[in-house]
């Protein structure tokens, strides 16, 4: 059976600080993998998507960015935190277009 | 632009309640739609995926429907139990790459 794994759980990081969230997905091979990011009463708000080795496709302008290194990883990062960037960020993925989709547990960043 | 709304906001029923969830969206060409379940502080579960060319999808209590010549697609939830109280959130596929979700309801189960 395929797992999500995200980490950390949980992150409070300053203000300027650099920013690396992991997921990483077993039990398949060439996911479509995505980044999504809930705030505060808001909705999810789709990040980045990939659809297989250094190939990413930015959906909103920030100060954010991803890499998928290899097949079943995807990290997302920051160079310097803003205390916009404060919110639940959830991993991902899909096998293919049209499929269903399962997440990970999420990673809650607070910014300070 | 596709858009997603989701009807109501928030509900508390009874528990053993009948009860219907909506999910409107604007543009009716979409690849599926997925129905998920958060509890606070957790990530999303998955409970239905409806394909573009469904009607409709069953598991246990749960049933969902899809109409995308009105663009709506209902979650229908029988005999509700206190362990139903989550957020239930709604999502469609509009291509290969864009997942836009509508901001879910919040339901609440009363024992």
């Amino acid at each position: 059976s395929q797992t999500i794994h995200q980490w950390p759980a949980t992150l409070v990081q300053p203000v300027g600080s650099p920013l690396s969230l992991e997921c990483t997905v077993e039990g398949t091979s060439n996911p479509n993998l995505y980044w999504y990011r809930q705030a505060a009463g808001r909705g999810l708000q789709l990040l980045f998507y990939s659809i297989g080795i250094d190939q990413i496709s930015s959906e909103v302008p920030q100060n954010l960015s991803a890499s998928r290194p290899q097949d079943r990883q995807f990290i997302l990062s920051s160079k310097k935190l803003l205390l916009s960037d404060s919110g639940f960020y959830l991993c991902a993925w899909t096998r293919g277009t049209g499929n269903e989709q399962f997440f990970g547990p999420g990673t809650r960043l607070t910014v300070l | 632009k596709q858009e997603v709304t989701q009807i109501p906001a928030a509900l508390s029923v009874p528990e053993g309640e009948n009860l219907v969830l909506n999910c409107s969206f604007t543009d009716s060409a979409i690849y599926n739609l997925q129905w998920f379940r958060q509890d606070p502080g957790k990530g999303l579960t998955s409970l239905l995926l409806i394909q573009s060319s469904q009607r409709e999808q069953t598991s246990g209590r749960l049933n969902a429907s899809l109409d995308k010549s009105s663009g709506r697609s209902t979650l229908y939830i029988a005999a509700s139990q206190p362990g139903d109280s989550a957020t239930y959130l709604c999502a469609v596929k509009t291509s290969y790459d864009k997942v836009i979700f509508g901001p879910g309801t919040s339901l609440s189960v009363i024992p």
